[in-house]
């Protein structure tokens, strides 16, 4: 069965900073999606990565996927305020001809002034 | 162009009770997939629907039903309701499988007393 890990599940940092959250996976996928979610709301998407070695920005955020160590990061450059929220990465995994995201625990971030 | 809808956002029900979730997925969209996300949990794959069958389903028991209508909206019913049945029920719409990306509602919450 297919598990997706984030790390760290909690972070704290000061506005500007730099910093790289990791999530991995058990099995083989070739599509990964990062989502945003603020508290009480749905989730945004931010991410759809779709091969090996596939980096996607979005102003202060990057995501890479490297599908053979089974591994995406998602970087934030110079962090502000407005990005505290909590972070979900999915994996897609297919059974029987559908598809289903199966999702990490989320990492929240917390971004102070 | 409507993204996905659903209805109610909020919901109170009582231990033991019913209750009916509806989801109008994004215009095109044809596939429906439903999410449980307890608290502070990341989402839980219910089930998916295309062509108003389940394709696949999670780890979910009978209580969880659903069904996709013919102009692509589902329901998902809960019979029997626990108090672990409270959290927040997303739906997801999407197009010839995942690699469109999935569109996912507000969601509607359910607190079970």
């Amino acid at each position: 069965e297919l598990k997706v890990e984030q790390n760290p599940l909690f972070l704290s940092m000061q506005e500007g900073k730099n910093y790289t959250i990791y999530c991995n996976y058990s099995t083989t996928s070739d599509r990964l999606y990062w989502y945003r979610q603020d508290p009480g709301k749905s989730l945004e998407s931010l991410f759809v990565l779709l091969s090996n070695g596939a980096v996607k920005q979005e102003g202060r955020l990057m995501a890479s996927l490297d599908t053979k160590a089974r591994l995406s990061t998602l970087h934030i450059t110079a962090a502000v305020h407005d990005l505290s929220a909590t972070y979900f990465c999915a994996v897609d995994t297919t059974q029987g001809g559908s598809e289903k995201l199966v999702f990490g625990k989320g990492m929240k971030l917390t971004v102070n002034p | 162009d409507a993204g996905v809808t659903q209805s109610p956002t909020h919901l109170i029900k009582t231990r033991g009770q019913q209750v009916t979730l509806r989801c109008s997925p994004k215009s095109g969209h044809d596939t429906v997939s439903w999410y449980q996300q307890a608290l502070g949990q990341g989402p839980h794959f219910i089930f998916q629907y295309y062509e108003e069958e389940e394709r696949q389903r999670g780890n979910f028991p009978d209580r969880f039903s659903g069904h996709q209508f013919p102009n692509y909206s589902s329901e998902l019913n809960v019979n029997a309701l626990l108090l672990g049945d409270s959290a927040l029920y997303l739906c997801a719409s999407s197009f010839g499988g995942s690699l469109w990306g999935y569109t996912f509602g507000s969601g509607t919450r359910l607190t079970v007393v």
